[in-house]
């Protein structure tokens, strides 16, 4: 099955600076990679997702890339604010069922 | 679109009881996934549902462990003779049947339960 490696697991950062999580997966096959924030005592939410044809994707402050070569994909966060401080997740599922496997989470920490 | 909605949020329970947890889907989701999650650890797979039909089961889904979705809609989690190691937060969440936002799956906001 899929396994998805997530690092760092602990991430600190001054606000203003960015921040880059990064994630592995094993599974070629794999086609789809979102990425969830959660914050305490609250579900996954999407905060935004790519696909196997994609190379890179934007959001405002934040930015996704993917290199299927290497398996790699990756989270940045621009210009960090104290309300981005939260557990990021990465996940990769493949077509059909699309069950996410999730990585183990970073926790990213905000300082003003 | 009112969210994905489970019910207990939070549930104690003495050791050997039976819970149950309860979750409502987005509207006209048709596709209903559990998960488990520990502290410090990603969510987990546990099974997942087309309608009423359970497609896809986890390892973690011991003999212990049943869901249901008996109309497509709703689906209930039910562990029997709860154990410690049954601590942990239980989510559920739904996918849209086709469209751009086909692939991705909503989680609720999750039902914690503690084994006493």
């Amino acid at each position: 099955g899929e396994n998805v490696e997530q690092h760092p697991s602990t991430l600190s950062v001054q606000e203003g600076d960015s921040a880059v999580i990064k994630c592995t997966y094993s599974d070629s096959a794999s086609n789809y990679f979102p990425w969830y924030k959660q914050e305490l005592g609250k579900g996954p939410q999407l905060i935004i997702d790519i696909r196997s044809n994609v190379g890179e994707k934007k959001d405002q402050r934040i930015a996704v890339t993917l290199n299927k070569t290497a398996k790699h994909f990756s989270l940045h966060i621009t210009e960090t604010q104290p309300e981005d401080s939260a557990v990021y997740f990465c996940a990769a599922s493949r077509g059909g069922s699309y069950i996410p496997t999730f990585g183990r989470g970073t926790s990213l920490i905000v300082h003003p | 679109d009112t969210g994905v909605s489970q019910n207990p949020r939070h549930k104690i329970t003495k050791r050997g009881q039976n819970v149950t947890f309860r979750c409502d889907p987005i509207s006209e989701h048709n596709r209903l996934y559990w998960y488990r999650q520990t502290l410090g650890q990603g969510p987990e797979f546990l099974t997942y549902f087309q309608n009423e039909a359970q497609l896809e089961k986890s390892r973690l889904l011991s003999d212990r462990f049943s869901a249901e979705r008996p109309k497509g809609s709703f689906s209930t989690l039910e562990i029997q003779r709860t154990e410690q190691g049954d601590s942990a937060m239980y989510l559920c969440a739904s996918r849209p049947v086709t469209g751009m936002a086909g692939n991705t799956i909503y989680f609720g906001e999750g039902s914690w339960l503690t084994v006493v």
